[in-house]
């Protein structure tokens, strides 16, 4: 079946590590995503990547860092830097087409740091 | 102005009630509009895409209004199972993406028996 699958589903992390989510997808989608959700919050924006090897910066990507060395996979390093990390953080995945901005999600992490 | 509103809720309604959420977008360049669903503690899954001229899925109806950067969703006959976090997402032309979108924070819908 095809999906995004995230990894691990639950982190926990003491302050001052680094910590990388996975997030793979079988779609073949060329675009994948990255947000935060914090409770009573929408989704904010962390990174995103519209194609292999490269990637932008969303609205809160301080902190965060990311690489996208395979179409399948966009994995997320949540540093020491950023402030306040526990949250539920989502990846997403669409087809890069002009006319489909349709997002599917993975499962999600949920990060509590210590 | 916030990018993408709604009415955070909570709406409390009985088994077959009707409920229906509205939301507003700020940016008028908007092509995509959708309405995603979010269950306690999961990911966000599409429930439907919003067309210019409206668009019908069994008992849920959305609408658009571009003129006043509205957009609506009806449900009818309200189930248990409805209750959720209903999420208005929009897109933008984020860093010249027409791609990304925006969430709305979500209304939470409660049916009760």
């Amino acid at each position: 079946d095809g999906g995004i699958t995230q990894s691990p589903k639950y982190l926990f992390r003491k302050e001052g590590q680094n910590v990388t989510l996975s997030c793979e997808q079988n779609l073949n989608h060329d675009a994948m995503y990255w947000y935060r959700q914090d409770p009573g919050q929408g989704l904010r924006l962390i990174y995103y990547s519209q194609i292999v090897n490269d990637f932008q910066k969303g609205d809160i990507a301080e902190g965060y860092s990311v690489s996208r060395e395979k179409k399948e996979s966009f994995p997320l390093t949540v540093t020491s830097a950023q402030k306040n990390p526990t949250a539920f953080y989502l990846c997403a995945s669409r087809v890069r087409d002009r006319g489909n901005n349709e997002q599917f999600f993975g499962p999600g992490t949920r990060l509590t740091v210590l | 102005r916030k990018e993408v509103e709604q009415d955070p809720g909570p709406f409390n309604v009985p088994e077959g009630a009707t409920v229906a959420f509205n939301c507003t977008y700020s940016n008028s360049a908007s092509q995509s509009f959708f309405w995603y669903r979010q269950d306690c503690r999961k990911e966000p899954k599409l429930l439907m895409s919003v067309y210019s001229s409206g668009n019908e899925d069994g008992r849920f109806t959305a609408q658009l209004n571009r003129a006043s950067q509205y957009i609506s969703l009806l449900i009818r006959d309200s189930k248990l199972s409805d209750s959720a976090t209903y999420l208005c997402v929009v897109n933008s032309n984020y860093g010249g993406s027409q791609g990304n979108l925006i969430f709305g924070k979500g209304t939470k819908l409660s049916v009760k028996p």
